[in-house]
């Protein structure tokens, strides 16, 4: 079946410090990663859409400055938030598709905690 | 801009039924899939609608208006364990697709 792996699972930075998180599949080969933020008041926010063989484009109020995305290879990506504040806290979700499916997968996120 | 929302919270009873909403407002719409989410868990994928009506599969249903940019999540015969969120996601035609979602709409289910 299908499986996506992120890593870590939760952090904690000081504020001002940067951390990177990663998201693996696994059993398949994604198409299109999504990098979402479930805030605190569980709002879901999409950050970016990587496409394979596409430029990543982000979404209003995410840029790539404060949250580049590297994507180079079909079952992989990985998304750092530089210079966190409180703000950026939440859970961050990646979901995957394959092909012209419809169904999103996802992983269990990594919980970010600033301090 | 791409909009999708949810009522935040709903109530019901075990052995009843829960009809959880969904409005949204996009261009380029190219379906709407609806998910689960525990607490703590990953989103799982329920169901997909792109045509208009109602689409039955079994505990879930869900029913799909484009004219009103309306959609539904019906729960029937409900247990304790069917609390959760449930969340609204569009899939959106931008050159490629990308899929927003609403914030969730955490039912609990009481006995």
């Amino acid at each position: 079946g299908a499986l996506v792996y992120q890593y870590p699972r939760r952090t904690i930075c000081k504020s001002g410090t940067s951390m990177r998180m990663e998201c693996q599949a696994v059993g398949f080969q994604a198409t299109s990663v999504a990098w979402y933020r479930q805030s605190p008041q569980k709002t879901f926010e999409l950050i970016a859409l990587s496409t394979v063989n596409s430029a990543i484009k982000y979404e209003q109020n995410f840029t790539q400055e404060k949250f580049p995305i590297s994507h180079p290879n079909l079952s992989f990506s990985s998304m750092t938030v530089l210079n966190a504040y409180l703000e950026d806290r939440g859970l961050y979700l990646c979901g995957v598709r394959t092909g012209g499916n419809t169904e999103v997968f996802f992983g269990k996120g990594t919980r970010l905690t600033v301090v | 801009g791409q909009g999708v929302e949810q009522p935040a919270k709903l109530m019901s009873v075990e052995g009843t039924f829960a009809r959880v909403n969904c409005t949204y407002s996009t261009s380029g719409f190219n379906g709407l899939s609806w998910y689960q989410q525990r607490e703590g868990q990953a989103p799982v994928f329920l169901s997909y609608v792109v045509l208009d009506g109602l689409k039955d599969s079994g505990h879930f249903s869900t029913f799909l208006s484009r004219s009103n940019g309306y959609s539904y999540l019906l729960l029937t015969e409900l247990q304790i364990k069917d609390s959760a969120s449930y969340l609204c996601a569009v899939r959106v035609r931008t050159g490629g697709y990308k899929v927003v979602f609403g914030s969730g709409t955490r039912l609990l289910v009481s006995p």
